[in-house]
């Protein structure tokens, strides 16, 4: 069974601080690993994935997450935190072999990410 | 491309009224998804789809929820009747099985906010 861990359940940060949302996995396999975001009263957004190949991941809005095999996590980081960057964030993950396309993708609960002025 | 659309986007129902809600994935994707989101439960995946053919609906919470896909285009999640404890946020998702940059990548909509008083 794959799992996915947000320890965090709101995470604040002063704005233009370093930000860092964490996340930790279990999967049999090899993962695939999601972040994204959740902006009040509207969908989840990608924000970015890691596949395979580098480790360091850039995405959406500055946003980068680095996958570290060692300790199962992929925490989702940014050099300078926004306002704008205050939601709810999302990890997920899925094990290479599970199904084919993206089902059995399994999603944390999510971390409230506050960004004060 | 318009994204994953879906309708209606708030719905204010009474208790024992059926309810449809509706979803147009992203044109080109094989797997299409319906979650459902609650402050309690989190993100919840509810059924999902490959090719029009669901293919796992455990995530149903009973007989009067049904989903359907009669093609590549369109989908609809059925509630009836509809009750209180229905009151969530509704989502439909879709992706790519395939390789590439937006391959195994779940697509999310604005979301369906239901109410049944």
């Amino acid at each position: 069974a794959q799992s996915v861990a947000q320890p965090e359940d709101q995470v604040n940060v002063a704005e233009g601080n370093p930000l860092t949302v964490k996340c930790t996995y279990s999967v049999s396999g090899n993962p695939y690993l999601f972040w994204y975001v959740q902006y009040p009263n509207r969908g989840l957004q990608f924000l970015l994935k890691y596949i395979t190949g580098d480790n360091l991941v850039k995405g959406s809005y500055g946003f980068e997450a680095e996958f570290n095999k060692s300790q199962t996590s992929f925490h989702l980081k940014k050099p300078s935190a926004l306002v704008s960057d205050s939601a709810l964030y999302f990890c997920a993950v899925r094990d290479e072999g599970s199904g084919g396309g993206a089902d059995g993708l399994t999603f944390g609960k999510g971390t409230h990410l506050i960004i004060q002025p | 491309d318009a994204g994953v659309i879906q309708s209606p986007r708030h719905e204010v129902t009474e208790m024992g009224q059926e309810v449809t809600l509706r979803c147009k994935p992203i044109s080109g994707h094989d797997y299409l998804f319906w979650y459902r989101q609650t402050m309690m439960r989190g993100l919840e995946l509810l059924i999902y789809f490959n090719n029009n053919v669901p293919i796992d609906d455990s995530g149903m919470p009973e007989d009067r929820f049904s989903a359907k896909m009669p093609n590549a285009s369109f989908s609809t999640l059925k509630i009836q009747p509809s009750e209180p404890r229905d009151s969530a946020v509704y989502f439909c998702a879709s992706s790519f099985s395939g390789v590439g940059r937006s391959g195994n990548t779940i697509y999310f909509g604005e979301g369906s906010w239901l109410t049944v008083v």
